[in-house]
């Protein structure tokens, strides 16, 4: 069993739809979630940022952590075309390697 | 955040030769500097972490003497992939740590031909 879950997708969906994105995990020691974005052939670029259980919102962006059921969602509001990439969720626990474990990634296409 | 660059963006090389790619911390200096790879549709792997002044981190299962990494200055690490083979060909990120958050190159693309 992997310790970051994520569906590969492909995901599409209209413009302005709400998409749902998530990964679960297994590692309870994780307390730090992240979730990049990555174009075709670039580097992940950091979107959200999280600590511990919680709801994190920046613009349409709204990252959630459920350390509980060991689950993390991101929402991304009113999608655009500009939003298709692919979507990695990453997760470390509080050590001092600082090391990132990334799931394989969701492929989203939002359609115009 | 913080800015990072990464050089070549995509190099050619043939079997059995090295290839030296450059990771550079444009705008803060990073005293440690991640590099992973990642294999078409999936996901990435660290390889190895580049503290500056000191010998790399890697992760097992990278060989250390194939990949080896210098982390000089706190603005720049090297990843020179020795002998390489078809079967190193890859897309190589590095990262920075600052503030707790990792930050991305845009990657370096090896086809070992």
């Amino acid at each position: 069993q992997k310790e970051v879950e994520q569906d590969p997708g492909p995901l599409s969906v209209p413009e302005g739809a709400i998409v749902s994105l998530n990964c679960t995990y297994s590692n309870s020691a994780f307390q730090y979630f992240m979730w990049y974005r990555q174009y075709s052939r670039k580097g992940p670029e950091l979107l959200m940022y999280t600590y511990s259980s919680g709801n994190k919102e920046d613009g349409r962006f709204t990252a959630q952590v459920d350390k509980s059921s060991k689950y993390i969602s991101l929402f991304i509001r009113d999608s655009q075309p500009s939003d298709s990439a692919t979507y990695l969720c990453a997760m470390r626990d509080g050590g001092a390697t600082n090391k990132l474990i990334f799931g394989t990634g969701t492929l989203l296409a939002v359609q115009p | 955040g913080a800015v990072v660059s990464q050089h070549p963006s995509w190099v050619i090389c043939k079997s059995g030769t090295s290839v030296k790619i450059e990771c550079r911390s444009l705008d803060f200096q990073a005293t440690t500097m991640f590099w992973y790879r990642q294999f078409p549709k999936q996901s990435l792997m660290l390889m190895a972490t580049s503290n500056e002044g000191s010998k790399a981190t890697y992760e097992q299962g990278v060989e250390k003497d194939k990949f080896l990494i210098n982390h000089a200055s706190l603005t720049l690490s090297t990843l020179t992939v020795t002998s390489a083979h078809p079967e190193d060909s890859s897309f190589y990120i590095c990262s920075v740590m600052r503030a707790y958050e990792q930050y991305f190159g845009p990657g370096t693309r090896l086809t070992v031909t």
